[in-house]
């Protein structure tokens, strides 16, 4: 159960797009279309952002989108704005109803 | 509106016990998987557990397994973790979490409550 591999920090400036890859293997993210995106402000309860490499919850903004290519699955931002920056980790399926996560990429908006 | 609010945590020195608990409210509690994840000091996330919606199907990371107990009590709208053989590297912020479809769309997940594991 080895963590998803994640940039550390990415950033970018207001109505910019930014993108953070998610890196697994072929026991996970390259396997199984069951990664999910989550956003989380320090002190608060993370949020679900992507859900099954590129579905959005309901009502979520559609600046959000995911993408999956072999073993990385990725996370756009588009039009970012002041309140997107925070952690982003993502998540997948491993095997046997166990679930792994990435490091985490913190987002600074400049 | 659906709420998780954990609880039970606190400093307990290594190689004790702790039990956490979940308390659910808003949804029906009893259709839905649940999950306990936790995040140590300035680390990423980590997936700790699940338990089925009927308690009857319960996983565990390597990290845990054979010393955590995740279980619920669907009368009580409750989750709960039982940690056994504490260690240090357990002291973290501890999440519980909803799981819309079992598949790990955590879609709903508490403040968490703090455990430190130190003498």
């Amino acid at each position: 159960q080895s963590a998803l591999t994640q940039p550390a920090s990415v950033s970018g400036s207001p109505g910019q797009s930014i993108t953070i890859s998610c890196t697994g293997s072929s026991s996970d993210v390259g396997i199984y279309n069951l990664v999910s995106w989550y956003q989380h402000h320090p002190g608060k309860a993370p949020k679900l952002l992507i859900h099954d490499v590129t579905q959005r919850p309901s009502g979520l903004s559609n600046r959000f989108s995911g993408s999956k290519s072999g073993n990385t699955a990725s996370l756009t931002i588009s039009g970012l704005q002041a309140e997107d920056e925070a952690d982003y980790y993502c998540c997948s399926y491993a095997r046997s109803k166990t679930w792994v996560f990435g490091g985490g990429t913190r987002l600074t908006v400049l | 509106q659906v709420q998780v609010v954990e609880s039970g945590g606190g400093v307990v020195q290594p190689g004790r016990s702790l039990r956490l608990s979940c308390a659910a409210s808003g949804f029906s509690f009893s259709i839905y998987a649940m999950h306990w994840v936790r995040q140590a000091p300035g680390k990423g996330l980590e997936w700790v557990a699940v338990v089925s919606y009927d308690g009857s199907d319960k996983y565990y990371a390597d990290s845990v397994k054979g010393r955590f107990t995740v279980s619920r009590d669907n009368s009580k709208n409750s989750l709960y973790l039982e940690m056994n053989s504490l260690r240090g590297e357990d002291t973290a912020l501890y999440y519980c979490a909803r799981d819309q479809d079992y598949g790990g769309k955590f879609d709903y997940w508490g403040q968490g409550t703090l455990v430190t594991v130190s003498s």
